[in-house]
């Protein structure tokens, strides 16, 4: 059964900072999803990564997959104050079409 | 229309009532999700339809829940004798067919309040 692991699941933060967002899964994914949720908003889709090594890269915002290590990132390069929000993670396992969420990072960047 | 649609978007309804939550997918999308999300979580899947197949209805967390997908396009969730612990927000999602590498539309969600 494929469990999703989100950390941290808070980060406060400085404009201008860089941070990383950990996402673990617990078995064999074939494709790993980035979401953004900002208050009381639905979900936008950022990065969808299908294959291991896979790096794909939007503003300030890169997302990386590790498929041996079982660990995407999302990383964030100089940080505005237009990027806070909470960040999802989703893996689907393979042969499944559900999508297994993580807990979301809530994410303040203070100005 | 350009993207997917729910209503109502907030819903407030005695304990016990039956609500009804609409979610209109994009054109042509055959697959769709309904998920929750209660306050600060993340999201508990409860249904899936594609096309004409089955659903699977893994995910609904009582036999108070039901959905239905009329034609292939609109779904309606029918939560029954609704109870406090129901108070979240719905997420519908559709794709073009499952496992779509592009990924998911969300729509906005309908808030359900139970008091």
């Amino acid at each position: 059964e494929l469990k999703v692991e989100q950390n941290p699941l808070f980060l406060s933060m400085q404009e201008g900072k860089n941070y990383t967002i950990y996402c673990n899964y617990s078995t064999t994914s074939d494709r790993l999803y980035w979401y953004r949720q900002d208050p009381g908003k639905s979900l936008e889709s950022l990065f969808v990564l299908l294959s291991n090594g896979a790096v794909k890269q939007e503003g300030r915002l890169m997302a990386s997959l590790d498929t041996k290590a079982r660990l995407s990132t999302l990383h964030i390069t100089a940080a505005v104050h237009d990027l806070s929000a909470t960040y999802f993670c989703a893996g689907s396992p393979i042969s499944g079409y559900q999508l297994i969420w993580g807990a979301g990072t809530k994410l303040i960047i203070k100005p | 229309g350009a993207g997917v649609s729910q209503s109502p978007s907030n819903k407030v309804t005695e304990k016990g009532k039956d609500v009804e939550l609409r979610c209109d997918p994009i054109s042509g999308h055959t697959a769709l999700y309904w998920y929750r999300q209660s306050l600060g979580q993340g999201l508990e899947f409860l249904i899936y339809f594609q096309g004409n197949s089955a659903p699977d209805k893994s995910g609904l967390p009582s036999d108070r829940f039901s959905a239905e997908r009329t034609g292939g396009s609109v779904s309606t969730l029918t939560i029954q004798r609704t109870q406090q612990e129901d108070s979240a927000v719905y997420l519908c999602a559709s794709s073009p067919r499952e496992r779509q590498g592009a990924g998911y539309t969300f729509g906005s969600g309908t808030r359900l309040t139970v008091v």
